[in-house]
């Protein structure tokens, strides 16, 4: 069975940083891109880019070129984001997904 | 980037009918298209990928199909637990875009 099981909710000031982690576990982590999407509250969904777990390659959207960084560990099979500059625009659920199997999503709020 | 129209934004329907919901592709994507339903403080669940293909576990009732650069999500005979949003996604060409989502009520 294929599970991705991300880290936990996070309450983060305005202009900081945070580190969300999707474990991977069910299939050869090296086999499948990882993406990440944004829902922001009552909004739809959002592609931020993908990463090939196997060399590190990544994709993103336009928009999340200098707000999200992807980079993954093949020794752990775990998938990471950074978002750097929060703003309260970046409060959203994160979830990433193999694009049929998806996270339960990580509920990012950016308040002082 | 490919634009995805979806329609209707939202719906009410009732047990008997026949719902449908479309995506129309703003160039070809060669049926790199899944379809998504998303209940409330869920993740998004696959139904339908590559336009027409049953995801596992998915009822028939739900089917998927495509004309042109439209393609359709068609929901024969729904049942109350289908009330969510529904959300399409191409996987042609990097961004992938989602629709905006339709909203399935069922009376």
């Amino acid at each position: 069975e294929v599970l991705l099981q991300q880290s936990g909710a996070e309450l983060v000031r305005p202009g900081s940083s945070v580190k969300i982690s999707c474990k991977a576990s069910g299939y050869t982590f090296t086999d499948y891109y990882m993406h990440w999407v944004k829902q922001r509250p009552e909004q739809g969904l959002v592609w931020i880019g993908r990463i090939n777990p196997a060399n590190g390659n990544t994709v993103y959207a336009e928009k999340f070129k200098s707000k999200a960084t992807l980079t993954a560990d093949k020794s752990s099979n775990t998938a990471y984001m950074q978002l750097s500059s929060l703003t309260s625009e970046d409060t959203a659920t994160y979830f990433c997904t193999r694009i049929g199997d998806w996270g339960q999503g990580v509920m990012v709020t950016v308040s002082s | 980037d490919i634009q995805m129209t979806q329609s209707p934004a939202s719906l009410s329907a009732s047990l008997e009918e026949i719902v449908t919901i479309t995506c129309k592709a703003s160039q070809g994507i060669d049926d790199y298209l899944s379809w998504y339903q998303q209940k409330p403080g869920k993740s998004p669940q696959l139904l339908i990928y590559d336009a027409t293909s049953l995801a596992d576990g998915v009822p028939s009732r739900f089917s998927g199909s495509r004309s042109g650069t439209q393609y359709s999500l068609k929901i024969s005979r729904p049942q109350v637990d289908d009330s969510g949003i529904y959300y399409c996604l191409q996987s042609y060409s990097t961004p992938y875009t989602f629709g905006a989502g339709t909203k399935l009520e069922l009376k």
